[in-house]
């Protein structure tokens, strides 16, 4: 049984069409939940760690929420450079173990 | 600071081959990870660091070992490859503690075994 799900596995968007991603997790004990972005050819950039239930971080067009089931990836008026793959991961609580959904692949059409 | 390295950035074996992927970071991080990524599977991991002199196996371990020489440098090793272990091979590390706000990957190794 996968720990962590990311859906949808494709989103195409218009520029400025704004839209959310999901990451639902069923560890227990969560210790951080991380966002990541992966443009091809390269390795995943960091983007947001999220701790408890309840919390929001920001960073320009992006701001991930989290609760106790899952997180959402708000993306406001995306933009064509924001195309890339969104992967959503988690440390569980006695474990060092940072476990990957499989991603999301987002296309920003401009 | 380099970030975190990985050496060599591509590889082609044939099955049967050995060899060992380098992975180091200059950020004093105590937990080191190796994943493979293939298309529609995510990344997976296949062992990991939680600090230096101790490994343990992730979802993927088998054909693989793993060295953590120092608290900079994890090493994974392909003993014989094997066709099915074709993939890009990422190293990451992040440190140890309550928060986890850095957090980085190596830009890869493209592994093709013939």
């Amino acid at each position: 049984e996968d720990q962590v799900t990311q859906s949808p596995e494709a989103l195409r968007l218009q520029e400025g069409e704004s839209s959310s991603l999901n990451c639902s997790y069923t560890v227990s004990g969560l210790r951080g939940l991380f966002w990541y972005r992966q443009d091809p050819g390269k390795g995943p950039e960091f983007l947001f760690t999220l701790y408890s239930a309840g919390e929001e971080k920001e960073k320009e067009r992006l701001k991930a929420t989290l609760t106790k089931k899952e997180s959402f990836l708000h993306i406001t008026a995306p933009k064509p450079e924001d195309s890339a793959t969104y992967l959503c991961a988690v440390i569980q609580g006695g474990s060092e173990k940072l476990v990957f959904g499989k991603g999301t692949k987002l296309t920003v059409n401009p | 600071n380099a970030g975190v390295t990985q050496t060599p950035k591509f590889q082609v074996l044939k099955t049967g081959q050995s060899m060992t992927l380098q992975c180091a970071q200059d950020m004093n991080h105590n937990s080191m990870y190796w994943y493979r990524q293939d298309p529609g599977m995510g990344l997976r991991l296949i062992y990991y660091s939680a600090s230096e002199g101790t490994t343990d196996k992730g979802e993927v371990p088998n054909g693989y070992n793993v060295s953590r020489l120092n608290k900079r440098e994890f090493s994974l090793r392909l003993e014989s490859a094997a066709p099915s272990q074709t993939s890009v091979y990422f190293c990451a590390s992040i440190p140890l503690g309550v928060t986890y706000n850095e957090q980085f990957f190596g830009p890869g190794t493209r592994l093709t075994v013939l």
